[in-house]
């Protein structure tokens, strides 16, 4: 099947700096992803749709400025977080549609930790 | 706004008891749903969903339009179905709405 690719898994940052977090997929093209928050014990909430080339879609209530979001190729996103501070702390998880584009295939997560 | 709803965020049973885990939504057109799941130290992955009327490692699992649910179904629990499982809802775009999810622990 599918593989979506995230990287790095665990980042640890001091808070004022920007984290880039890189979302792959292998063997397949993705002219859309999608970038989700997920707080421990809760839910995933879908943070912005990546469009290849053009700007990315922000769900309600996300900052753009403060999340960007470049898709720079069919086969690659990517997720900034500027000036992070330690409410940014979070689990980030990228999915990209597969073929059928009604299945999501999801990367493994990134946990960003803001010191 | 479209919504699903996930009641239980525990669901215990024992090995070879029946299992059901609750979905109910909320969505003005015809809805497309599934149910994805996580085991221990993986990734989200699709487990079922509706359109395709499969039964995928046991489960299965009906949308009844009238009670606008989608329950996860399975006749007799294995312990390696312990995981957390998600209640997805796709929105226009591939967008995905996601229940609060449920562990579902499996004893021996």
């Amino acid at each position: 099947g599918a593989v979506v690719s995230q990287h790095p898994s665990r980042v640890i940052c001091k808070s004022g700096t920007s984290v880039k977090i890189e979302c792959r997929s292998l063997d397949f093209q993705a002219t859309t992803m999608f970038w989700y928050r997920q707080f421990p014990k809760q839910s995933l909430m879908l943070m912005a749709t990546s469009n290849e080339g053009s700007k990315a879609t922000y769900e309600q209530g996300v900052e753009k400025d403060k999340f960007l979001i470049n898709h720079a190729s069919l086969t690659l996103s990517t997720l900034t977080v500027t000036s992070a501070h330690p409410e940014d702390s979070s689990f980030y998880i990228c999915s990209a549609p597969g073929r059928g584009q009604d299945i999501q295939y999801f990367g493994a997560g990134t946990r960003l930790s803001v010191l | 706004a479209q919504r699903v709803t996930q009641p239980e965020k525990l669901l215990s049973v024992f090995k070879g008891a029946p299992v059901e885990l609750k979905c109910n939504y909320s969505y003005s057109g015809s809805p497309e749903l599934f149910w994805y799941v996580q085991y221990s130290r993986q990734r989200l992955q699709l487990l079922l969903r509706h359109i395709s009327r499969e039964s995928i490692k046991g489960f299965t699992a009906d949308l009844n339009k009238g009670e606008t649910s989608f329950h996860l179904k399975k006749p007799f629990a294995q312990e390696e179905d312990s995981a957390m499982y998600y209640c997805a809802l796709a929105e226009y775009g591939n967008k995905l709405v996601f229940g609060a999810g449920t562990i579902l622990r499996v004893k021996s």
